[in-house]
């Protein structure tokens, strides 16, 4: 079955702070993986996508990293600011899928403390 | 560049009542649109999908109804709302791009609840 899981569900660090947020999947055939924010009462946005072949990538403070023999992603947050408060969701596109090739995770909720 | 718009942003609605939320795209043709629902602490659960004027999907069982009578214009419907339905509903859209449709472009989404 394919799935998307995510850890922690939610996480609670002070501003200025790293985190690094997990995502685990049993996709297959496996296209590309995108990591998402989703501000509170938004849709989500993508932040980074990456192919197979790729093993990270960087938007600013956020670096997404995979590695596709172990079918695990991180998304690590580099000194964390107060907008960075949000869900963060994993999503995996399956490859030759048609019109459905997304898989969801359920996001970790991320809050950002002063 | 493409844009995509939902209203309301936020609705309270009786149960039994009816429903009608209407998700348009700008900026792009023959789009893919989505329906999802997102409840409190759970994932995007994928509602509906088009493909094109007056074709639809269903993913899943269940007392909504989708209809798309444009080829920019999504609409989410119910005749009689239940608690259940209550959540964030989210439109997407999405194009042919290297022979799949790979990244869905989300909308604000609506806020529903039901009383």
């Amino acid at each position: 079955k394919n799935q998307v899981e995510q850890s922690p569900q939610s996480l609670i660090i002070l501003e200025g702070k790293n985190c690094t947020l997990q995502c685990n999947y049993t996709v297959s055939p496996f296209s590309n993986l995108r990591w998402y924010k989703q501000d509170t009462g938004r849709g989500p946005v993508s932040l980074t996508i990456m192919t197979f072949s790729e093993n990270t990538k960087s938007n600013g403070r956020y670096t997404a990293t995979l590695d596709a023999d172990t079918k695990q992603s991180s998304l690590h947050i580099t000194a964390s600011q107060l907008s960075d408060s949000a869900s963060y969701i994993c999503v995996v596109t399956l490859r030759n899928s048609g019109n459905t090739p997304l898989v969801f995770g359920k996001g970790t909720r991320l809050s950002v403390i002063a | 560049s493409q844009t995509i718009h939902q209203w309301p942003a936020t609705l309270v609605q009786p149960v039994g009542s009816p429903l009608s939320l209407e998700c348009t795209v700008e900026g792009t043709s023959n789009p893919n649109l989505y329906w999802y629902r997102q409840a409190a602490g759970r994932g995007l659960q994928l509602l509906f999908y088009s493909v094109g004027i007056g074709q639809i999907s269903s993913e899943v069982p269940q007392n909504l109804s989708a209809s798309r009578p444009q080829d920019r214009q999504f609409i989410l419907s119910s005749k009689k709302l239940l608690l259940s339905d209550s959540g964030f509903y989210l439109c997407a859209w999405s194009v042919l791009y290297g022979g799949s449709y790979n990244e869905q472009f989300f909308g604000p989404g609506t806020r529903l609840t039901v009383l």
